[in-house]
């Protein structure tokens, strides 16, 4: 199974900071790697797929890069309903596994 | 609108079975593939078994291999995930979710339930 690794585990930021969390994996996915936000006792949300691709509906200050194995969710300007857990997720090989989780505070 | 609603949740014994089941509508479920996805408490996320949209591939996790089987009734837009022999370890909120595929080759979840809670206690 591709392993993913998450950094960091948890951050705390301002309303208006810009905030990067990174997903690194095991081996090269190409850029088949997916970012979801979930907030406390709901659903995860898909934000980005294929690594810089914003679901629709997503807000523009979401943004994703990388390929290979190093990749990036950008949040340019977090807002107070962005405060979340966010979660990496591989589709380049069953099972599709997922990051630990990156949680942004206040 | 697409609607994606579980049920089947419950309290159960070690060793016991509980059968989930997600209702899909608002889209046509028989051309996606599915998936059931699981959130231990204050754990992460852990994808235990997807099906493609005709039934013929199936995969599970090492962690429900041969105890968990999944499957899908396409005429009534209905997945189901029988859980056998479970253990502590299997209490979580278990999420179904759609799977879309994007440029024929890679995919990504872009519907889940509200999730259904089993809990695996004596």
């Amino acid at each position: 199974d591709i392993q993913m690794t998450q950094s960091p585990s948890s951050l705390s930021a301002s309303v208006g900071d810009r905030v990067t969390i990174t997903c690194r994996t095991s081996q090269s996915i190409n850029n088949y790697l997916n970012w979801y936000q979930q907030k406390p006792g709901k659903a995860p949300k898909l934000l980005i797929f294929a690594a810089s691709n914003l679901q629709s509906g997503v807000p523009s200050r979401f943004g994703g890069s990388g390929s290979g194995t190093d990749f990036t969710l950008t949040i340019s300007s977090l807002q107070p309903e962005d405060f979340a857990t966010y979660y990496c997720q591989q589709s380049y090989s069953t099972p599709l596994t997922f990051g630990g989780g990156t949680k942004v505070e206040i | 609108e697409v609607h994606l609603v579980e049920s089947g949740g419950d309290l159960v014994k070690p060793g016991g079975s509980l059968r989930l089941s997600c209702t899909a509508s608002g889209f046509n479920f028989s051309n996606y593939s599915m998936n059931w996805v699981r959130q231990a408490p204050g754990k992460g996320l852990e994808c235990v078994s997807s099906i493609t949209s005709s039934g013929r591939y199936i995969d599970y996790a090492d962690s429900v291999k041969g105890r968990f089987t999944i499957s899908r009734d396409n005429a009534k837009n209905s997945l189901s995930l029988q859980m056998n022999s479970l253990t502590a370890e299997d209490t979580a909120v278990y999420y179904c979710a759609r799977e879309s595929i994007w440029d024929l080759r890679t995919s990504y979840f872009d519907y889940w339930g509200q999730g259904i809670l089993v809990t695996v206690s004596s």
